[in-house]
């Protein structure tokens, strides 16, 4: 079956550290991909997708994610943190020419002032 | 611009209950979604609807779970009868079409007692 792995399920940073958090897919066909965060009391919301192109996408707030289709893997980074980082964030696969959507079970992260 | 309405925020019940939830997506979004999150998982696409047709429901439980979206407009998600398990926030979102940015709404915390 299809699935999407998180593989750190907590992160904890010092401010002005770098981030990268982890995604990956099992699914051998084309697929849309995206990261959504969720700071604290607030909705999920969309960081950054991917749909074609270039595979080293640009989203809001400094962050970026590379998609390596030979890894299956959409892994979100940032070179610097700020403590406003801090929240749960979910990387999700669309697979290509369906309506099917999948989540990750999210990483927490908390940045220390 | 208003974004996905959600109601109630909050709702405990005893299992086997009934309870429903409502969802307003932003104007003129076309495609509605239903999420089940439970905690400590990502969510979990329970149905889609594009305008007022499901377009996908493999992993809505429909012994217990419907779901409507009369007019293509408002969307309710009915558990009849709940169980223990069914205790997870329940999100809505809405995109303009179908595989493109999701926007959630704030969700409905359901505690089944």
């Amino acid at each position: 079956a299809q699935s999407v792995s998180q593989h750190n399920h907590h992160v904890i940073l010092s401010e002005a550290a770098s981030l990268e958090l982890g995604c990956n897919y099992s699914y051998g066909g084309t697929v849309n991909l995206f990261w959504y965060v969720q700071y604290p009391g607030q909705h999920l919301q969309l960081l950054l997708k991917y749909f074609s192109g270039d595979p080293l996408v640009k989203g809001i707030k400094g962050f970026e994610a590379e998609f390596i289709k030979s890894k299956f893997s959409f892994n979100l980074r940032k070179p610097s943190v700020q403590w406003s980082d801090t929240a749960e964030y979910f990387c999700a696969v669309n697979l290509s020419g369906t309506y099917k959507y999948i989540f990750g079970t999210g990483t927490r992260l908390k940045v220390l002032a | 611009e208003a974004g996905v309405a959600q109601s109630p925020r909050y709702k405990i019940i005893e299992k086997r209950q009934s309870v429903a939830f409502w969802c307003n997506p932003i104007s003129g979004h076309a495609t509605l979604y239903w999420y089940q999150q439970i905690l400590g998982q990502g969510p979990k696409l329970l149905i889609q609807f594009q305008n007022n047709g499901v377009v996908d429901d493999s992993q809505l439980p429909k012994d217990r779970f419907s779901a409507e979206r009369l007019k293509g407009v408002d969307s309710t998600l009915k558990i009849q009868p709940a169980k223990l398990e069914d205790s997870a926030v329940y999100l809505c979102a809405s995109s303009l079409v179908g595989i493109d940015t999701q926007y959630f709404g704030p969700g409905t915390r359901l505690t089944v007692l």
